[in-house]
């Protein structure tokens, strides 16, 4: 298994200029999510989805799009790059809760670096 | 709701110990801890489930305290490789991290 990985690994934009952050999972996983980490803090969700076809906003939507149409893809589109959107952005996956929450983790993939000049 | 975790930063010398907590104003079924190394991505250490199990992969230990809603990661006899940011994490659709503690072993 590859687990969960994500394309490119480093992206250097202009204002404006759109681009598409690729993720993708091999472990049959129904959720993922997408989360951005500004320097020396913490994780923020963006965006996040239960299963192909079905997002869902996070905690900072905000110039960002996803779409899910099959279980292994979730991309995330930055539409208008601005600097503040310079981060790292992480992808990360989790199997359906077969009981109560919280007993099957989320794993991440390797990150993308962007910087928006 | 985000979980607050304490210290912000710890520095220790090798072979010291240390504690990192993570508390929640909310009731808690597990909490999860993550170690992030400079350029990384989190990294699983552990969950913590109530009633006392554990699931975890590295011999670091963890308490789950049900009534104080916190939980809290043990490091004995650090070594270098410890060192790194730890987060916690609640569960929800999305686990809701809190800001992270850095934690610098030094020789």
């Amino acid at each position: 298994n590859a687990g969960v990985t994500q394309t490119p690994k480093f992206r250097i934009l202009k204002i404006g200029q759109s681009m598409t952050l690729q993720c993708a999972q091999d472990m049959n996983h129904n959720y993922m999510y997408w989360y951005r980490q500004d320097p020396g803090m913490g994780l923020k969700l963006i965006y996040y989805s239960v299963g192909a076809g079905i997002t869902d906003k996070g905690e900072v939507p905000n110039g960002y799009n996803v779409s899910r149409s099959t279980t292994e893809d979730f991309p995330l589109r930055l539409e208008l790059a601005a600097p503040s959107q310079t981060s790292v952005y992480f992808c990360a996956s989790r199997p359906s809760p077969s009981g109560r929450w919280g007993t099957d983790t989320q794993y991440f993939g390797p990150g993308t670096r962007l910087t928006v000049l | 709701q985000q979980p607050v975790q304490s210290p912000q930063a710890v520095i220790l010398r090798e072979g010291e110990d240390a504690v990192i907590n993570c508390s929640s104003s909310k009731a808690l079924y597990s909490v999860h801890w993550y170690r992030q190394k400079h350029g990384e991505a989190p990294v699983f250490l552990m969950i913590l489930l109530k009633g006392g199990e554990q699931k975890g992969h590295e011999k670091i230990s963890a308490s789950f305290n049900e009534k104080k809603q916190q939980s809290s990661l043990y490091l004995t006899a650090s070594q270098l490789s410890y060192s790194g940011t730890y987060f916690c994490g609640t569960e929800g659709y999305a686990l809701n991290f809190g800001k992270g503690t850095s934690l610098l072993v030094t020789p």
